[in-house]
């Protein structure tokens, strides 16, 4: 059975940049290279927000307005992972970094059908 | 689009049911509204896509319905391992969520 495993995250000052990377784990390689993949974020004792989209081929890719400009996503089909390169952080980038595989395959992806899996996340906290 | 969820919290007891809303700022097509469960400390779960069918495995206790602006999350006898966050998602916005805990 296929996991996602998110790594990269830690403490970082502000205006700096951090790589985070979603891989695959188990199952096979085919149920993750073929979705869109998202990253969503939640900042301590807040909900949930969307971040970052990139469909299967990474002919799509889309941003929230908090990061456009300032995160990059990627994706690699030799490691079949994700990338998340978040320059410029701010002390309102805190939160914990989840990616999640979307339920969208495929070339014609360009929003999310809903996430139906999800790595255990990682900790991203910005210092003033 | 923006989503609206009501309850924001609630307090129940196992076995009872409980139904969850969310209401989009304009009408959306049913096919990307998603619903989450998050227990604290874990990940989110996706519950429901496309407004009504049900995640793999998802027990049949927990049911979606709606159209247009007005969706809702049913789980008809709450569990232990219910209790938690619930969150809709509308394609790229989540709402703010409602917390169901445990009277």
């Amino acid at each position: 059975e296929v996991r996602l495993v998110e790594s990269g995250g830690g403490l970082i000052q502000a205006g700096g940049s951090l790589r985070l990377s979603c891989a695959a784990s188990g199952g096979s390689g085919y149920a993750f290279s073929v979705h869109s993949i998202n990253w969503v974020r939640q900042a301590p004792g807040k909900g949930l927000e969307w971040v970052c989209y990139i469909s299967s081929s990474a002919r799509n890719i889309f941003y929230s307005d908090s990061v456009r400009g300032r995160f990059t996503i990627s994706r690699s089909t030799a490691t079949n992972a994700v990338y998340l390169h978040m320059r410029s952080l701010r002390v309102d980038d805190t939160a914990i970094y989840y990616c999640a595989r979307d339920l969208c395959t495929g070339g014609a992806c360009f929003t999310s059908l809903g996430l139906d899996l999800w790595g255990q996340g990682t900790a991203v906290t910005v210092a003033s | 689009v923006v989503l609206t969820q009501s309850p924001r919290s609630l307090s129940m007891s196992p076995g009872q049911g409980v139904t969850l809303s969310c209401t989009t700022s304009e009408s959306v097509n049913s096919r990307y509204l998603a619903w989450y469960q998050q227990i604290p400390g874990q990940a989110p779960r996706l519950l429901i896509s496309g407004a009504s069918t049900r995640a793999n495995g998802l027990s049949d206790r927990f049911s979606g319905s709606g159209s247009g602006t007005d969706f809702t999350l049913t789980i008809s006898r709450l569990e232990p391992e219910d209790f938690g966050v619930y969150y809709c998602q509308y394609t790229i916005t989540f709402g703010p969520g409602t917390t169901v805990d445990r009277k």
